[in-house]
């Protein structure tokens, strides 16, 4: 039963601490998602890799957040430092983008990330 | 500005009846849309896709239609159960120069009553 996995699940640390999250994508999709959730914005996109490489990182605040693929079974969204408002759900999705584009998303379990 | 809408307020409906969800969008002209449930607690699961050339999608007791004159898709969920209690989100996916952006709405909490 193939799906994404995310590590940890769960982090809770001080401002100021670099995070660091990791995703296994399903094996064989080449298209990598990073997503943040909040109550008040919803889901909002990150950014994207599409064969291990950055096509979209205009979601994320580029002074703080930095995503890569160190290899194709592994995507690492890093924040240094943290801060308070970072506070959210972050999801990892894979996919197999097709000749069309359009394809559906797998979603991780997500990491629940309290910064206090 | 660009804006995805969906009813911010949950649904309750009577198990068996059809459940219609709406999802509303300006300035966007998007290549497709898709359709998510997430569960508390998990990730979004993937449901329906429908492209912009295509005007309705069945899947089981699941109709997507897609209206690009009025910027408007529809979710609709026959025969309702309370396991399809969830809430779903639909999302936009427009593409530039041959990248996508992709965009959620903020979701809609469905409840089915026994």
């Amino acid at each position: 039963d193939a799906r994404v996995t995310q590590t940890p699940r769960h982090k809770v640390t001080e401002m100021g601490q670099e995070v660091t999250m990791r995703c296994q994508p399903i094996l064989g999709h080449n298209t990598v998602f990073w997503y943040r959730q909040t109550m008040m914005q919803g889901l909002e996109l990150l950014a994207y890799f599409r064969n291990r490489a950055p096509l979209d990182d205009s979601g994320m605040p580029k002074d703080r957040f930095s995503a890569e693929m160190p290899d194709a079974t592994l995507a690492t969204l890093k924040i240094q430092p943290s801060e308070p408002r970072d506070s959210a759900v972050y999801f990892c999705a894979s996919g197999r983008a097709g000749t069309r584009g359009g394809h559906e998303q797998f979603f991780g379990p997500g990491t629940r990330l309290t910064v206090l | 500005s660009q804006k995805i809408e969906q009813n911010s307020e949950a649904l309750n409906i009577q198990e068996g009846k059809t459940a219609t969800l709406t999802c509303n969008y300006t300035n966007y002209s998007p290549a497709y849309l898709q359709w998510y449930r997430q569960d508390p607690g998990r990730g979004p699961v993937f449901l329906l896709l429908i492209r912009e050339n295509e005007k309705e999608k069945r899947k089981e007791r699941l109709k997507v239609t897609f209206d690009t004159t009025l910027k408007q898709s529809l979710f609709h969920i026959t025969a309702s159960q309370p396991a399809d209690s969830a809430t779903y989100l639909c999302a936009l996916a427009t593409t530039t120069s041959g990248t996508y952006k992709y965009i959620f709405g903020t979701g809609t909490r469905l409840k089915v009553l026994a």
